[in-house]
């Protein structure tokens, strides 16, 4: 089982509508979430970070996480053609030899189409 | 601030050379991660350093690769001798260890696009 697992994809939705990307992990002790935007050619770029349970809007974005359940999400609302991209899910490792390490899920690619 | 400053941004060279890339992480930035990614692999952590240490080097392919980080602002990542299944993007990337969120945010440079020929 992988570490950080994503929703396959790719992902396609028309503008303006909601996508919706997924992400677990497998280490329970993990303390911190993150979601990276890579345009094509490009380097990931931060866009979320979140920590607690429950729900973390920012602009058209919202990640949410359950770390009960052991998964987080991002959620784009009306989503734009220049939010096409893949988004990699990353979790940090909790404490030992791996503190301040993050693993990278495989990415899911979303494509916005007009 | 500067962000993560990566040279040379594009490297072409003969399987066999010596290949080194340059990383200056975001200053006062106390972690500094080397991943390599290619559309097989995706993303993949090769060494990080916490204030120029070097904490885990298990993502090393092999014994051709090598890191340093000699100072707080400055990191090399070496291949000799370079093979064309290196060819990828390398990224450099930093972050600040705090005792409370947010932490261990990881800022990535531009990279560097490899190709061994």
């Amino acid at each position: 089982q992988k570490e950080v697992e994503q929703n396959s994809g790719p992902l396609s939705v028309p503008e303006g509508a909601i996508a919706s990307l997924n992400c677990t992990y497998s280490d329970r002790g993990s303390q911190s979430f993150f979601w990276y935007r890579q345009y094509s050619g490009k380097s990931p770029e931060l866009i979320m970070s979140i920590y607690s349970n429950g729900d973390k809007e920012d602009g058209r974005f919202t990640a949410q996480l359950n770390k009960a359940s052991q998964y987080v999400s991002l959620l784009i609302r009306d989503s734009q053609p220049s939010d096409s991209a893949t988004y990699l899910c990353a979790v940090n490792t909790a404490g030992g030899t791996s503190y301040g390490k993050l693993t990278f899920g495989q990415g899911t690619i979303l494509t916005v189409h007009p | 601030d500067a962000g993560v400053i990566q040279s040379p941004r594009h490297e072409v060279t003969e399987m066999g050379q010596e290949v080194t890339l340059r990383c200056k992480p975001i200053s006062g930035h106390d972690y500094l991660f080397w991943y390599r990614q290619t559309m097989m692999r995706g993303l993949e952590l090769l060494i990080y350093f916490n204030n120029n240490v070097p904490i885990d080097d298990s993502g090393m392919p092999e014994d051709r690769f090598s890191a340093k980080m000699p100072n707080a602002s400055f990191s090399t990542l070496k291949i000799q001798p370079s093979e064309p299944r290196d060819s990828a993007v390398y990224f450099c990337a930093s972050s600040f260890a705090e005792p409370r969120p947010p932490y261990y945010e990881q800022y990535f440079g531009p990279g560097t696009r490899l190709t061994v020929t």
